[in-house]
């Protein structure tokens, strides 16, 4: 049963430049979610992506984007990277339940550095 | 007001004693409770998830949820080293109205430290 997987596992970016990071769930998987976690902190919830609509967005800019396409992968995309933007980016598949006390599992991350 | 509460520790259990991991939230809404283990440089891993008050068992980790007094922990029996990580809480806040799970809100996470 394959986990989720996420790619590259490092990327190092300048300031200013734009940056994609890529997902694909767990197997039978629909729902896929994307969270930023600092050096030292929690994960801060970035977008969840469900039938190929972004439904839910946490306090991040426009800069941060995403796509999800009809196999349920999925990509984070940065725009005009800040220093502040390095960090780890995890992304976390679910399935979508009805009453539904959905579990997020997630992949290995991609950890991002701005120069 | 933060809204997911942890104490960032370290915490420092001698092994084969019980670790205990505490947590607390601000939202009343919130309805399902997760605990995450995650080792430096590794990414977060579901340990044990709780919807109901009361406690939940698997293994030697036992979730305790407590609605009215917005708490949760986490005890670990019978530490071990391999125990020694960062352990997150996490918090569904809402749930749409055909079901699913939103983004879940983390506090800082305790570092744990099982000494042999």
């Amino acid at each position: 049963d394959a986990g989720v997987t996420q790619s590259p596992t490092h990327l190092i970016k300048t300031r200013g430049q734009q940056v994609t990071l890529r997902c694909s769930p767990k197997s039978g998987h629909d729902t896929v979610s994307w969270y930023q976690q600092a050096l030292g902190q929690g994960p801060q919830f970035i977008f969840q992506y469900y039938e190929e609509e972004e439904r839910q967005r946490g306090n991040f800019p426009d800069r941060f984007s995403g796509h999800q396409f009809p196999n349920y992968s999925s990509e984070l995309n940065v725009n005009a990277l800040l220093l502040g933007d390095s960090a780890l980016y995890l992304c976390a598949s679910s399935l979508e339940t009805s009453g539904g006390l959905n579990e997020q599992f997630f992949g290995p991350g991609t950890r991002l550095t701005v120069l | 007001q933060k809204e997911v509460e942890q104490n960032s520790g370290p915490l420092s259990v001698p092994e084969g004693a019980i670790a205990s991991l505490n947590c607390t939230y601000s939202d009343r809404g919130s309805q399902s409770f997760f605990w995450y283990r995650q080792y430096s440089g590794k990414s977060p891993e579901l340990i044990m998830s709780i919807y109901s008050n009361g406690d939940k068992e698997d293994g030697r980790f036992t979730a305790q949820l407590n609605k009215a007094s917005q708490y949760v922990s986490l005890l670990i029996r019978d530490s071990q080293p391999s125990d020694s990580a960062t352990y997150l809480c996490a918090v569904n806040k809402e749930w749409h109205s055909g079901g699913g799970a939103d983004g879940l809100t983390f506090g800082k996470g305790t570092h744990l430290i099982i000494q042999p």
